[in-house]
């Protein structure tokens, strides 16, 4: 079974500073997709970013990039110029899939602050 | 275009009760899944269903089932409610396009006393 670590339960950060958030997932499979999410207290689960891992290039979406070490089983998250609306609960997530379902399973989450 | 909406926002239920929960996934999305979410826990996946099928069931006894509507929409059913099931439950929707993508709604807090 997959399993997803996220072995930071909390982080604060600066505002306008660089944090890295980190995950690793355990698997047998070749061919998958990660994913962070971020729950911030309104409770919903928004996308932030998403890695192919058949893609070697790392995601990048604005002040969100990932390091994706396929090898490693590791799937970080780097937040720059962190701003006050990233404070959030941070979920690292792969997708499975399991005799035609597409689940997604989740770490235990980060909870990261921003102070200014 | 509006997002994956869910209903009610919150729900106060007693041991023993039933609960339905609503949701209505992302216009053109076909795949919908329900995850729970404890408090302090990283979501846990309960169905998901695609084109009115069930494609997928995570480990949760038989007293909480789904179905999935012509339209799309899905309920998630809980029975004979105990304290544990409450949590925080959350629908996600998935498109032809970037299906390995889920796009998530509010959730639905339900509270077991």
């Amino acid at each position: 079974a997959q399993t997803v670590t996220q072995s930071q339960p909390e982080m604060s950060v600066q505002e306008a500073e660089t944090v890295t958030l980190s995950c690793t997932y355990d698997t047998s499979e070749s061919d998958y997709y990660l994913f962070w999410y971020k729950q911030p207290p309104s409770r919903q689960m928004i996308l932030v970013i998403r890695q192919e891992a058949y893609k070697q290039q790392n995601a990048t979406e604005n002040r969100f990039s990932v390091n994706f070490q396929k090898a490693a089983k590791s799937f970080s998250l780097k937040i720059s110029d962190s701003q006050l609306g990233d404070a959030a609960m941070y979920f690292c997530a792969y997708r499975a899939t399991q005799g035609g379902s597409e689940k997604l399973v989740f770490g235990k989450g980060m909870k990261l602050t921003v102070n200014p | 275009d509006a997002g994956v909406t869910q209903s009610p926002t919150h729900l106060i239920k007693t041991r023993g009760q039933h609960v339905t929960l609503r949701c209505s996934p992302i216009s053109g999305h076909k795949s919908v899944s329900w995850y729970q979410q404890v408090l302090g826990q990283g979501p846990q996946f309960i169905f998901q269903y695609y084109e009115k099928e069930e494609r997928g069931r995570g480990n949760f006894p038989d007293r909480f089932s789904a179905r999935q509507f012509p339209n799309y929409s899905s309920e998630l059913n809980v029975n004979a409610l105990l304290l544990g099931d409450s949590a925080l439950y959350l629908c996600a929707s998935s498109g032809w396009t970037e299906q390995e993508t889920q796009y998530f709604g509010p959730g639905t807090r339900l509270l077991v006393l």
